[in-house]
Order: structure tokens, then sequence, then C-alpha cells
């Protein structure tokens, strides 16, 4: 089945103490990004990846990195939590980047608590 | 990409058509209309998509305006298992980021 995987589903974490969310998806996509949902906010991007190695930044990159090594895999890496990181991620993916005729394969999101 | 404007929430009986509008006055002539939704805390899902046509597939209906300016997303019969939020989004291709708005809320009701 396709699909994009994120684990873990649900993380409490502590302020400073390094965690990866990771991400892979099974559908050979170019094309993989991740994004945060907040309350009242809608879904930022954080960053996004057009191929394997080449990684760019979204609306709010601030606190998180990202490695792209192979096609499928695309973990977002938070060095050191703090509590506005608190948030719902989401993983998506899809065939290629800047195509206007793509359409988006989000993962089941990952529900974070930095306390 | 073009702003979009929905309705906050909207209520449909199951059964019934759901017809969820949507304005993007200024959308411009690549930009395409999509359609996602989310159930709860779940991942969006892709429904629909369109560019000047009107699009049909196996969950939903896309009717776009002539002038582009507003399109209407259907869901012909309307189930409790889409009681969901619906987002409309313009987008043009721009790092395929899609910026979702707060969407409708719809909820279907026995």
């Amino acid at each position: 089945e396709a699909q994009v995987t994120q684990n873990p589903r649900y993380l409490i974490t502590v302020t400073g103490k390094k965690l990866t969310v990771t991400c892979s998806q099974n559908m050979n996509h170019e094309y993989m990004s991740w994004y945060r949902q907040d309350p009242g906010l809608g879904l930022r991007q954080i960053y996004y990846s057009m191929n394997v190695e080449v990684t760019d930044k979204g609306d709010v990159p601030e606190g998180y990195k990202v490695s792209r090594k192979e096609k499928r895999n695309f973990p977002l890496i938070l060095e050191s939590p703090s509590p506005n990181q608190t948030s719902l991620y989401f993983c998506a993916s899809s065939r290629t980047g800047g195509a206007t005729n793509e359409k988006l394969f989000f993962g089941s999101g990952t529900q974070l608590s930095v306390l | 990409d073009a702003k979009t404007t929905q309705p906050p929430s909207m209520d449909c009986a199951e059964g019934r058509a759901a017809n969820l509008p949507c304005n993007h006055s200024t959308i411009s002539g690549n930009e395409y209309v999509y359609w996602y939704r989310q159930i709860h805390s779940q991942g969006p899902q892709y429904i629909i998509h369109g560019l000047k046509n009107n699009e049909t597939n196996e969950m939903a209906s896309l009717i776009i305006t002539e002038d582009r300016k507003s399109s209407t997303l259907i869901l012909p019969h309307a189930t409790l298992r889409d009681t969901a939020v619906y987002y409309c989004i313009s987008y043009t291709g721009t790092a395929s980021k899609l910026t979702f708005g707060t969407g409708t809320r719809l909820q279907v009701t026995l």
C-alpha cells in the first residue's frame, strides 16, 4: 500500500533533549516536506526537499533540522526542543516538487509535547 | 499563490449533497484549485483538483466558475464519515508548498 509513515505517533519529551521524528515513503517520490499544525494557525511548512541531498527552509524552520540522504526517508530533528515546538507534525510527499498538477500524500501525524 | 476564503463551518444531513464554497477572486491563470480534507487530527487527505474545467472523481465533484474566481466542492451523498475540515487551496507549484487556510468545518448529522 502506498503510504507515508511517520514515527512515533505520540512523543512527550523535556526541554533540551534531542529527538528525531522519522518519515518514510514507499512511492519513490522525489519531493518530501514537513509541516506543523497549531490551533488557529493552520499548517505551516517547516522544511522541504526536492530530491536526495537537496533541502530548503519553509516558513518556520527555526529550531529544526532535516536531512535527505536517501530518497525514501526525511527525518525531522529537534536538536534542543523547547515548549513552543509542542505541536502536531505532518510529513508529506509527492512525485515531484514544483509541479502544479501534483498531489501531496500526508503521514498520520506525530503529536509532540515538550515539557 | 492566491488567497482563498471559505465559510468557517457548515452542516449537512446524512445522505444529502454537501456543497462547500470557496472564493479565490485573485487566482491567476496557472493556479490550480485543490481540495483536501482533514478528519480529526489525521493527516490531510487529497480530494480533487482542477484548473478551469469541472472535475469529478470517486470522492467528489469540483465545479469552477467560468471566471475562475470561485469554486464549489460537492460531496454527492454525505455520510457521517465525511465530517471533517475541508481546505480549498490555490497553488502555483512554488516549492510545492500548499498554503492551508483555516478551512470549512463540515458537520454531517443524522
